[in-house]
């Protein structure tokens, strides 16, 4: 069945870069996004790729994808504490179909 | 402001004692959605509506009830709460057929978190 995995924690230091990365079973996934959910709020779109590029860039952020590995990265620059959250994968396959959501990974901000 | 309400946010109960969630939302969006996070479980979708008086099973809906009688609202009720409900809950919406190109973007709720004693 349809299946997207993540690691639970990462720990990054303050200004290094932070690299979340999440692994899904359906080859015929189409769209693939990144949810950000903040302490106490609900989760928000941080970004999404379609399964037709390799690479998204927008400011600090980078998605990459290996669709033949099936592995989805997000990339932040220069990691800053208000980076700290929960960051969830997701996929779909189109417009009118269910989002499967990984288990999220807690990012969390050393000084 | 284009939003997701849901109330209430914080809520403790004792076993069988029915309680509902609200869930509204004033983006006159078609589809809507519950979902509970659990600790290293991620997200699970409990009900979703794709219109009004149109409801489905997710992947947990054992436990649950869902109504959709007006497009803004989608309550999530449980008739007889037990402990292992306790969770922290999601409602969510989305505008039909995703956006310009296509991709399924949720609006989600701030969350209510529900304790069963």
């Amino acid at each position: 069945g349809e299946d997207v995995e993540q690691s639970l924690f990462l720990s990054v230091r303050e200004g290094d870069s932070s690299v979340i990365n999440c692994t899904y079973t359906d080859s015929s996934s189409t769209y693939l996004y990144w949810y950000k959910q903040e302490p106490g709020a609900g989760l928000q779109l941080l970004t999404y790729i379609f399964s037709n590029m390799d690479m998204k860039q927008d400011q600090r952020l980078t998605v990459l994808l290996n669709k033949k590995d099936k592995h989805l990265s997000l990339r932040i620059a220069d990691t800053q504490t208000g980076d700290s959250a929960i960051y969830f994968c997701a996929e779909s396959k189109s417009s009118a179909s269910k989002i499967i959501f990984g288990s999220g990974t807690r990012l969390s901000i050393r000084p | 402001e284009a939003q997701v309400t849901q109330n209430p946010r914080y809520l403790i109960t004792v076993t069988g004692k029915k309680l509902t969630v609200t869930c509204s939302q004033n983006m006159n969006h078609e589809y809507m959605s519950w979902y509970r996070q659990d600790p290293g479980l991620g997200l699970r979708q409990i009900y979703y509506s794709m219109n009004v008086e149109v409801t489905d099973k997710g992947d947990v809906p054992e436990g649950y009830k869902v109504s959709r009688k007006e497009k803004r609202n989608f309550p999530l009720i449980l008739e007889s709460p037990s402990p292992n409900q306790t969770s922290l809950y999601f409602c969510a919406s989305k505008r039909p057929g995703g956006t310009a190109n296509g991709a399924n973007v949720l609006t989600f709720g701030a969350g209510s978190r529900l304790t069963v004693l």
